[in-house]
């Protein structure tokens, strides 16, 4: 069971665009994680978010965690082709349970 | 970077072999785990270890085991591969529990002929 959508599955945006991507449950998390992977390589650990409503920042990337702790939204602006990569997110309950991720390109 | 690395990178095998991916770590962390990652299914827990010796199942351990007899040391066995253990897999390791911050080894891809 798949205890956490990601969405969109792909975006691919031209530089300099901003986007935001959604990481939703129906199952309340005590924290939740996003990692960047990028081709070839294990993922990385980009963020962990801890209290609902908390907003962390990390250069032009924003994660939000959601009042009630079910959800995320990863949020960057004026993206560069360096942000290009599969964005996981994971819940925190039990074990870390990931989502599938969304898939982002961005083109010069 | 974390000091985790993963051998072989590469590796195609038969059906019916067994094989061995190792996962060694120079971060003295007490939990490692064994991932794999297939296209529309994400990222799967094959097996986890949260002490030299002590290990527990994941979503997707059936054909797997694992031993550690080392702190730094994990591996995963697939007793006999089938075309479906074909996948990339991920070893990481968390200085606590299984709930926290993990980091990812390079990956090793598989492939079952």
């Amino acid at each position: 069971t798949q205890l956490l959508e990601q969405s969109p599955q792909f975006l691919s945006i031209q530089e300099g665009e901003n986007l935001t991507v959604y990481c939703n449950s129906s199952s309340v998390f005590s924290s939740l994680q996003w990692y960047r992977q990028e081709p070839g390589e294990g993922p990385v650990l980009l963020v962990t978010v801890v209290t609902g409503g908390e907003v962390k920042k990390l250069k032009r990337l924003t994660f939000q965690f959601g009042d009630a702790r079910k959800d995320s939204s990863l949020h960057i602006t004026a993206a560069q082709p360096g942000d290009t990569g599969l964005y996981l997110c994971a819940g925190a309950k039990s074990a870390l349970n990931f989502g599938k991720g969304t898939s982002l390109l961005v083109t010069p | 970077d974390a000091g985790i690395t993963q051998s072989p990178r590469h590796k195609v095998t038969e059906t019916g072999t067994p094989v061995t991916l190792r996962c060694h770590q120079t971060e003295n962390h007490r939990y490692m785990y064994w991932y794999r990652q297939d296209p529309g299914h994400g990222l799967r827990l094959i097996h986890y270890s949260y002490g030299v010796k002590d290990t527990d199942k994941g979503e997707v351990s059936d054909g797997y085991s694992v031993s550690r007899s080392k702190t730094e040391d994990f591996l995963l066995t697939l007793e006999s591969a089938t075309s479906s253990q074909t996948s990339v897999y991920f070893c990481a390791i968390s200085e606590a529990g299984t709930t926290y911050e993990q980091y990812f080894g390079p990956g090793t891809r598989l492939t079952v002929t």
